[in-house]
């Protein structure tokens, strides 16, 4: 079992739409979550950070963290074509090394 | 936040060859870092580069390959050595004050091995 699944899509949905990005994660010792976006021929953009379960809300993301389910998410409202992109979720092992761990990404595709 | 540069953004290489690959940061950064990016795969981490001393590479990376340099807080190079065809992929950089911390992520530098 990989340390954490993403399901790599394509997603796509009309404009407006809410989004639901989701990953898995398997060690109960990742306690950083992060939701990266990155654009087509750029790096990865931090969007969402949190270390507690439950809903972290800024502007049109949401980031929910599930720790008994081992599941995160990153809801998207009133989506926008610029949405357009890649999100990887990430999260850190809380050890001395603190690797990050990313998911595959998944690929989103919002329809004008 | 720190705005993060590569040089180059992209190259094709012949099998056999080296490539150095540039990442300079407009603001000192306690740790810089290097990402391999294969399509469909998720980002790997191949080295931590350290100032001043020797970079400490992940499982399945090793100095001979990927010789990293960090002469001071805001520039670093890898480069990747010996190349073929599977090393064809994103090579990104990032920089942050300590691994819990944000993260950010250079352009990539993307690398095609013929």
């Amino acid at each position: 079992q990989k340390e954490v699944e993403q399901d790599p899509g394509p997603l796509s949905v009309p404009e407006g739409a809410i989004v639901s990005l989701n990953c898995t994660y398997s060690n109960s010792a990742f306690q950083y979550f992060m939701w990266y976006r990155q654009y087509s021929r750029k790096g990865p953009e931090l969007l969402m950070y949190t270390y507690s379960s439950g809903n972290k809300e800024d502007g049109r993301f949401t980031a929910q963290v599930d720790k008994s389910s081992k599941y995160i998410s990153l809801f998207i409202r009133d989506s926008q074509p610029s949405d357009s992109a890649t999100y990887l979720c990430a999260m850190i092992l809380m050890n001395r090394d603190d690797k990050i761990i990313f998911g595959k990404g998944t690929r989103l595709h919002i329809l004008p | 936040s720190a705005v993060i540069s590569q040089k180059p953004s992209r190259d094709i290489c012949q099998r056999g060859t080296s490539l150095t690959i540039q990442c300079q940061v407009d603001s000192q950064v306690t740790m810089m870092f290097w990402y391999r990016q294969q399509p469909g795969q998720s980002l790997t981490l191949i080295a931590t580069a350290n100032q001043g001393s020797e970079a400490t590479y992940e499982s399945g990376f090793v100095i001979d390959k990927f010789p990293i340099s960090r002469p001071n807080l805001t520039f670093s190079t890898l480069t990747v050595s010996n190349m073929s065809p599977e090393d064809s992929s994103i090579y990104l950089c990032s920089g942050g004050q300590n691994r819990r911390e944000t993260q950010y992520f250079g352009p990539g530098t993307r690398l095609l091995v013929l």
